[in-house]
């Protein structure tokens, strides 16, 4: 079993419409979760990320971790084409390392 | 600020031969982190070097890959020799000392044939 379930998708959307991206994990230990924005042929580039429980909110994304039900979600609102890539979840245990455990993606269309 | 720049962007060698990737992490930046993307799989960590020190190397898949980060700037990454299944994009990223953010580069994908 892998230690963190994403949807690879893809996930197409009409502009406008509100995006839910979900991951499950395994590891209880896991502290930190992140969510990387990657485009073609580039690099992952960190959106948010949320230590422990709770919610976090940055512009049209929110950020959400259940800790009890070992589910993390990212929410886009008002989606536009330019956020059309494809978003991985991404986890680690403590703060001192940057050693993630990765979903494998999610690939998110949205249409104009 | 640049960001972590990786060397090549891509390169295609067939079975046997050795390949040699770079990464310039961001100035400044103690941590360094390869990471590898095999087709169809989820991004897997390799390995973790804290200046030219080998930090935490649980993911390197076997003696055929060497990391190598000679006084704390660029690193390499050598395979050596190539098998068919290191096909893949090799990820670098960088990260200042007690630093959740991670700066990917762009990725180096890699083809064995």
């Amino acid at each position: 079993q892998k230690e963190v379930e994403q949807d690879p998708g893809p996930l197409s959307v009409p502009e406008g419409a509100i995006v839910s991206l979900n991951c499950t994990y395994s590891n209880s230990a896991f502290q930190y979760f992140m969510w990387y924005r990657q485009y073609s042929r580039k690099g992952p580039e960190l959106l948010m990320y949320t230590y422990s429980s709770g919610n976090k909110e940055d512009g049209r994304f929110t950020a959400q971790v259940d800790k009890s039900s070992k589910y993390i979600s990212l929410f886009i609102r008002d989606s536009q084409p330019s956020d059309s890539a494809t978003y991985l979840c991404a986890m680690k245990t403590g703060g001192a390392t940057n050693k993630l455990i990765f979903g494998t993606g999610t690939l998110l269309a949205v249409q104009p | 600020e640049a960001g972590v720049t990786q060397f090549p962007s891509h390169s295609v060698i067939e079975k046997g031969q050795t390949v040699t990737l770079r990464c310039d992490p961001i100035s400044g930046h103690d941590n360094l982190y390869w990471y590898r993307r095999v087709m169809g799989k989820e991004i897997k960590f390799l390995l973790h070097f804290v200046k030219e020190s080998k930090q935490d190397e649980s993911g390197m898949p076997n003696n055929r890959f060497l990391a190598e980060r000679t006084g704390g700037t660029y690193s390499t990454l050598k395979v050596q020799p190539a098998e068919l299944e290191d096909s893949g994009v090799y990820f670098c990223a960088s990260a200042r000392v007690g630093s959740t953010e991670a700066f990917f580069g762009q990725g180096t994908r890699l083809t064995v044939v």
